[in-house]
């Protein structure tokens, strides 16, 4: 049981947009900054955001990220089939020490 | 560029002790802000972060498997060992080792290694 809660699934459309959530507490995403990793199939995760909502370089700008409260979200828009991948939020948590929680996983399916 | 890879062996025998190396290049361990940390991924289920160790030797280990584990340096070789002890085939799965740098405001894994799989089987 991750610490961190993402959805198992979600699918859309190419071209749709699609949102990914994940809810953790106030030990962890509401006292930190979280950072979303994409996972293409056999691959190893990469990053795609971080501090939230900031891009590394050579992340296309269809990825975006937000934080709210406890919860954060990854957004994808102009889907491609590409895309499909499982995808992972991860952020510090400071309940006991400081230690690295990752979410549960999504797995994006494009349609 | 900055590459890592991790090796060691691929089977291990259940209540054996498990061995990792990381080999990395393009940064030093040495450098300010800089750490390697170690996640693991048993087959088709979620990443699950184990340790990490920062340059200035801190290191931090996941609360559930804390007793089992100890993560250690080498500057001089540019690689950091994970070991874990009592190994069960629960643990079988593909262990990567990762890159940990203050992109921003809070230290992420920007670049990570290509996994190496590991299974626990008599």
């Amino acid at each position: 049981q991750s610490v961190l809660t993402q959805p198992p699934s979600v699918s859309a459309a190419p071209g749709q947009k699609v949102t990914i959530s994940c809810s953790g507490s106030s030990s962890n995403i509401g006292n930190n900054y979280v950072s979303w990793y994409q996972q293409l199939p056999g691959t190893a995760p990469k990053l795609l955001i971080y501090d939230n909502n900031k891009r590394p370089s050579g992340i296309p700008d269809r990825f975006s990220g937000s934080k709210s409260g406890t919860s954060a979200t990854l957004g994808i828009t102009g889907l491609q089939t590409g895309d499909e991948a499982d995808y992972y939020c991860g952020t510090w948590d400071s309940s006991l020490s400081s230690y690295w929680v990752f979410g549960g996983g999504t797995k994006l399916t494009v349609l | 560029q900055i590459t890592l890879k991790e090796s060691g062996p691929t089977l291990v025998k259940p209540t054996q002790t498990l061995t990792l190396t990381c080999t990395f290049s393009g940064f030093s361990l040495s450098t300010s802000g800089v750490g390697v940390g170690w996640i693991r991924q048993p087959p088709g289920k979620a990443l699950e972060w184990l340790a990490l160790i920062y340059w200035n030797d801190d290191k931090r280990y996941s609360p559930s498997l804390k007793s089992r584990l100890t993560i250690t340096k080498d500057t001089s070789k540019n690689q950091v060992v994970l070991t874990m002890t009592n190994m069960d085939p629960v643990d079988t799965a593909t262990y990567y080792c990762a890159h940990l740098y203050w992109l921003g405001l809070n230290p992420v894994f920007d670049y990570w290694g290509q996994g190496t799989l590991v299974t626990v089987s008599s």
